[in-house]
């Protein structure tokens, strides 16, 4: 994937993780907004980050996504159960002339 | 409330052809571009193509570019997907996705998604 990131993260409940996404100049590093999506098993993705920071309306506080240079992530405090998931990063690629996303990050909630 | 409702989704042989639909309600559809992601089976999602309002300015992933082409009915909100020359490899969920805006590039509804399976 053009956007590169972890395959696994794992954690205990009520602890922090986070969710590199590392890009190239052509993407975040050259100024595209990132964007952040869950999907639970056998369900269609949803938008959980926008713009790099923001949150849709109804995405609990507890997720909040930060970028700089080529990279962005994606930090979940308070990890509850129902976090288990897919994450996924995505962005625009201007040599490609499109969207990209990373080849996503499976949540494990020990 | 937005609602992506896709379907055309079939079992086809390699070098086929399928034709995929996305029925939009809930919005002003030709206020927003719209997208197709997939996702093969047990894997990533992939961006394969983009139309903007007006219907014009197609665009497709490397992957797709030449067998692939993306067209939208205001009229009928409806978005559509011509498929060409299929094989293994574009075996997987095909998902319609709204842009969040004109040309914004990213997705904030998406589709439950029809299954495509390409196979002998």
């Amino acid at each position: 994937s053009v956007l590169t990131q972890p395959p696994s993260v794992s954690g205990a409940p009520g602890q922090r993780v986070t969710i590199s996404c590392t890009g190239r100049d052509s993407n975040i590093g050259a100024g595209y907004d990132v964007h952040w999506y869950q999907q639970l098993p056998g369900r269609a993705p949803k938008l959980l980050i926008y713009a790099n920071t923001n949150r849709p309306s109804g995405v609990p506080d507890r997720f909040s996504g930060s970028n700089s240079g080529t990279s962005a992530s994606l930090a979940i405090t308070g990890l509850q159960g129902e976090d288990e998931a897919d994450y996924y990063c995505l962005s625009y690629d201007t040599s490609l002339s499109g969207v990209v996303f990373g080849g996503g990050t499976k949540l494990t909630v020990l | 409330e937005v609602h992506l409702v896709e379907s055309g989704g079939v079992e086809v042989q390699p070098g086929g052809s399928l034709r995929l639909s996305c029925a939009a309600s809930g919005f002003n559809f030709d206020d927003y571009a719209m997208h197709w992601v997939r996702q093969g089976p047990g894997k990533g999602l992939e961006w394969i193509s983009f139309i903007n309002w007006r219907g014009s300015e197609p665009l497709y992933s490397d992957s797709v570019e030449g067998r692939f082409t993306i067209a939208r009915d205001n009229a009928e909100n409806s978005l559509y997907l011509q498929m060409n020359s299929l094989r293994p490899e574009d075996t997987g969920l095909y998902f319609c996705v709204k842009d969040a805006g004109l040309r914004d590039w990213y997705f904030d509804s998406w589709g439950r998604g029809t299954l495509v399976t390409v196979s002998s």
